[in-house]
C-alpha cells in the first residue's frame, strides 16, 4: 500500500498570504496525484487532479505541481474561504489512499 | 445533474450488520466504476472498496481493514450502490460517503460525492 505523508499537519496563515502544502508517496505515484478540500459538515470537494489539473470551476489561485513521489498545492492568495482541511489522494495503486490531511487555520 | 443518495446508516452493535445503500441518478450508473469511502469522526479519509462496471467484469477490491467482512454489489436496473457491513467493529465507525470519479469524453476528471451516512458502531 502506498502511504501518503502531507506536511505541515496545521497551517496557520492570515487572509491574502500564499500557502504552499506537500504531499509526499512512498513510492512513485507518477501524476495520479489529487488533492480535496473538505469543509466540516461537508463531503470532500476536488481541487486538483491528475497532480497539476484543475477541476471545473476551481479558482486559478490553486494550483498543483509535482510528479512521482513529491508533491505541492499552492494557494496563491487566502481567500477567508480557504480555510479548510486539505487531503491528497493517489489513484496510481489499489488501494487509492490519502494523506492523513493538512488543517489550514486563520492565523 | 449527477446525484448520489447514501442511506441505511445507524447505530449497530459489535459483531452486527448493516446495508448501505447509495441511490445514483444523472448519468449511465451501468457503465461506471463505483466507490465507497469512509470518514471516522474527526479523522482523515480512508477508501473502503470499489466495484467496477459489469462490462469492466464488475470486480471489486476491498482494503485491508474490511476485507472478507464487507461486500459491495450493484444493482443497475435500480441504479443503486450497496454496501453490505458484517461483523462490525466500533473501529468501522465512520460517515460512509459513495463516489464516482471518472475522464469524461474531454479528458477533464469528473468527480461525485454523495452527503454521506453515519455508521455507529457501539453497544
Amino acid at each position: 500500500e502506498i502511504v501518503l505523508t502531507q506536511s505541515p499537519a496545521t497551517l496557520s496563515l492570515s487572509p491574502g498570504e500564499r500557502a504552499t502544502l506537500s504531499c509526499r508517496a512512498s513510492q512513485s505515484v507518477s501524476s495520479y496525484l489529487a488533492w480535496y478540500q473538505q469543509k466540516p459538515g461537508q463531503a470532500p470537494r476536488l481541487l486538483i487532479y491528475d497532480a497539476s489539473n484543475r477541476a471545473t470551476g476551481i479558482p486559478a489561485r490553486f494550483s498543483g505541481s509535482g510528479s512521482g513521489t513529491d508533491f505541492t498545492l499552492t494557494i496563491s492568495s487566502l481567500e477567508p474561504e480557504d480555510f479548510a482541511v486539505y487531503y491528497c489522494l493517489q489513484r496510481s495503486n489499489w488501494p487509492n489512499t490519502f494523506g492523513q490531511g493538512t488543517k489550514l487555520e486563520i492565523k | 445533474e449527477v446525484q448520489l443518495v447514501e442511506s441505511g446508516g445507524g447505530l449497530v452493535k459489535p459483531g452486527g450488520s448493516l446495508r448501505l445503500s447509495c441511490a445514483a441518478s444523472g448519468f449511465t450508473f451501468s457503465n461506471a466504476w463505483m466507490s465507497w469511502v469512509r470518514q471516522a469522526p474527526g479523522k482523515g479519509l480512508e477508501w473502503v472498496g470499489r466495484i467496477k462496471s459489469k462490462t469492466d467484469g464488475g470486480t471489486t477490491d476491498y482494503a485491508a481493514p474490511v476485507k472478507g467482512r464487507f461486500t459491495i454489489s450493484r444493482d443497475d436496473s435500480k441504479n443503486t450502490l450497496y454496501l453490505q457491513m458484517n461483523s462490525l467493529k466500533t473501529e468501522d465507525t465512520a460517515v460512509y460517503y459513495c463516489r464516482r470519479g471518472y475522464y469524461d469524453s474531454s479528458g477533464y476528471y469528473r468527480d461525485y460525492w454523495g452527503q454521506g451516512t453515519l455508521v455507529t458502531v457501539s453497544s
